[in-house]
């Protein structure tokens, strides 16, 4: 059973294209988050949800909208893709202290 | 600002010890986490150190200084499987998790 399952697990999209990752988590949990690492491999946060609500929105470009249908699903939506954008991005839940990750989608803007 | 600084990279030898440091400087504390990241996969969750002293857990602990900012995560009997980036985070006055860039530790036999 996947704790945590996001889709696509690969997206390949040229420039300008919009695009969105979807990200479903069955255990439970109250807060939902995205994460984009770099090739540097460094984690940043980027959204989380609470039961709905956002309670932390980084300075993240706003071409990058979170959207939660409901408490498992954080879905996120990017306008007008840009070269910058290519990374791993990960959908997280949480309870808690531990944090569950899902696989990853990697995005390659050409 | 905040900041976790731990090494870029490691080097260890198969059934070893080896020891990774963390240290930060965050507006307040509320815990600190390591991970583990195998390339190419998830972050999957190893230790929660909120008080001073060292956590054991199997072949990992990890252990807290709050005074001084410091953490370590100690591998011990290395396998070759350990090879991976270990990424240290802390959860500031915000509840929001604040995390180092990882550490890549290199097994060899």
């Amino acid at each position: 059973d996947t704790a945590v399952s996001q889709t696509p697990k690969y997206l390949v999209t040229q420039m300008g294209n919009d695009k969105s990752i979807k990200c479903e988590q069955n255990l439970g949990h109250d807060t939902m988050y995205w994460y984009k690492q770099d090739s540097k491999k460094f984690l940043k946060i980027m959204f989380s949800y609470n039961n709905k609500e956002l309670i932390i929105n980084e300075t993240v470009p706003n071409r990058f909208s979170p959207k939660s249908p409901d408490k498992a699903h954080l879905n996120l939506h990017i306008n007008s893709l840009e070269l910058g954008d290519s990374a791993v991005y990960f959908c997280a839940s949480s309870q808690f202290d531990e944090q569950y990750f899902g696989p990853g989608t990697r995005l390659t803007v050409t | 600002g905040q900041n976790i600084d731990q090494p870029t990279e490691m080097t260890a030898t198969e059934g070893a010890i080896v020891q990774i440091n963390c240290t930060y400087q965050t507006s307040g504390f509320n815990g600190l986490f390591w991970y583990q990241q195998h390339a190419g996969e998830a972050p999957t969750f190893l230790s929660y150190n909120v008080l001073d002293g060292l956590e054991e857990k199997g072949r990992f602990s990890s252990f807290l200084s709050r005074s001084k900012g410091y953490s370590y995560l100690l591998l011990k009997e290395l396998q070759m499987k350990d090879s991976a980036s270990y990424l240290c985070a802390v959860r500031d006055s915000n509840y929001q998790l604040i995390w180092g860039a990882g550490t890549k530790l290199i097994i060899k036999p």
